[in-house]
């Protein structure tokens, strides 16, 4: 399978802890996104990566969020000290550099904090 | 302010008739427009995109979309609708650079047998 990866699929945590997703991009796509979607919305802009470095961070991506790139090939989100409004579905892209290149997303990690 | 909109959270065909949904930007250049389609628990998967070639976009499964400017319109519509497309759409636009995707709100398509 040479699509985008997420995992893990489905996680489930108290509020208050940490939790850590990652994302696997087509191999040869330089540009990584994440998205935010909540329960009938769509994706929001979170933040995105071109190899390794963060080129642009959403307001929505408080303090609590960061996300790397260290190598320029997988990523990975983490969220420090959930809060129950955190509950949402987390998607990744990826892409080519190439002017509006076409973004393929991952299945997503739902996060359900209780 | 939303800078694309979707009429219409919910739409129900019949199998085999017209699909249509409605999908309007808001924008000070002409962007690059996309539809999408997410399955239940999956990611989303391009449909069509315009990027300032031809007015009329012909994508996977039959559907198509046709950009009017002077309308700020990118309605996205298939001939005769099928059980299997019953999913949720949504409309995303983006810059020429960045290309980060600002998406709408999403419209859910039943199909009725």
């Amino acid at each position: 399978d040479t699509g985008v990866s997420q995992n893990p699929r489905h996680k489930i945590t108290k509020r208050g802890q940490n939790v850590t997703f990652r994302c696997d991009p087509i191999s040869e796509h330089n540009r990584l996104y994440w998205y935010r979607q909540t329960l009938g919305q769509g994706p929001e802009f979170l933040t995105y990566f071109q190899n390794e470095a963060q080129l642009e961070k959403s307001r929505l991506l408080s303090d609590r969020f960061s996300a790397e790139r260290p190598k320029g090939s997988f990523s990975t989100l983490e969220i420090q000290r959930t809060e129950q409004g955190d509950s949402a579905m987390y998607l990744c892209a990826s892409s080519l550099e190439r002017a509006v290149e076409t973004q393929y997303f991952g299945p997503g990690t739902r996060l359900l904090v209780l | 302010a939303q800078s694309v909109t979707q009429l219409g959270s919910h739409v129900s065909v019949s199998e085999g008739a017209l699909v249509l949904l409605r999908c309007n930007y808001s924008s000070s250049v002409p962007p690059y427009l996309f539809w999408y389609v997410q399955y239940p628990n999956q990611g989303l998967q391009l449909l069509l995109k315009y990027t300032s070639a031809a007015t009329l976009v012909k994508g996977i499964n039959g559907f198509e979309a046709e950009f009017k400017k002077s309308e700020t319109s990118f309605h996205l519509t298939k001939p005769s609708a099928h059980m299997s497309d019953a999913a949720e759409y949504f409309c995303a636009k983006a810059k020429a650079a960045g290309n980060k995707l600002t998406f709408g709100g999403g419209t859910r398509v039943l199909v009725k047998p």
